[in-house]
């Protein structure tokens, strides 16, 4: 079974530009989230969703940040405009459902730096 | 809130050592506890997990016990090896969340 994918792995841009992450979750799973992990910190969850709504978007800074699951499969997430505190990791993980017994799989990341 | 406290590291140790990573956590309501492990360039793995109080956790030789009257979810092992190096977070799922909560992550090097 293939897992999470995430791409690019790494992104350097400059701060006030833009950029992108996609995700493409196991097969079948209805669940997906993103996560923001800083250096030294755990990860934090930026935005929920179950197929193609949003069950939690209550961290995620709606003013640069943007995601978005169309069809319910990849997602998308955006920054725009980046700053230097939005340098992290970016984990996408999926589940087959919200229901608390399914094990969230996590994908490798992206490490965005922000210069 | 909900929050989780990991000991800090980073954690070195020789080969066939005995291994403690401390974790206490704050919740409301009766949370499940995992811990998941990060090898280097790869995404976080599920380790173990406990639903419930006095609910042991175990594999690949590691070990976890929830005990709700410390609000802990110490990770052990008796022997480590060197493929043991990575970072691990302890986690929590508490009440009717449906997010994790994490821990900042405890290094561990594990030298030959």
């Amino acid at each position: 079974e293939a897992g999470v994918a995430q791409s690019p792995r790494y992104k350097i841009i400059e701060k006030r530009q833009s950029v992108a992450f996609w995700c493409n979750p196991i097969s079948g799973h209805a669940t997906l989230y993103w996560y923001q992990q800083i250096l030294g910190q755990g990860p934090k969850l930026l935005i929920q969703f179950q197929n193609n709504g949003v069950v939690d978007d209550s961290q995620l800074p709606k003013d640069r940040f943007s995601a978005e699951r169309l069809k319910g499969v990849d997602s998308t997430l955006k920054i725009q405009p980046a700053k230097l505190e939005d340098s992290a990791v970016y984990l996408c993980a999926s589940s087959l459902d919200t229901i608390a017994g399914y094990e969230q799989y996590f994908g490798p990341g992206t490490r965005l730096t922000v210069t | 809130g909900n929050s989780v406290t990991q000991m800090e590291g980073p954690v070195t140790l020789s080969e066939e050592a005995f291994l403690t990573i401390n974790c206490t956590y704050t919740a409301t309501g009766y949370p499940s506890l995992f811990w998941y492990v990060q090898y280097p360039g790869e995404g976080l793995q599920l380790l173990l997990k406990a639903t419930k109080a006095d609910d042991k956790g175990s594999n690949k030789g590691f070990e976890a016990t929830y005990r709700k009257e410390t609000t802990s979810f110490h990770l052990e092992k008796g022997s480590v090896q060197v493929s043991d190096s990575a970072v691990y977070f302890c986690a929590l799922k508490a009440g009717s969340a449906r997010q994790l909560t994490f821990g900042s992550g405890t290094q561990l090097t594990v030298l030959p």
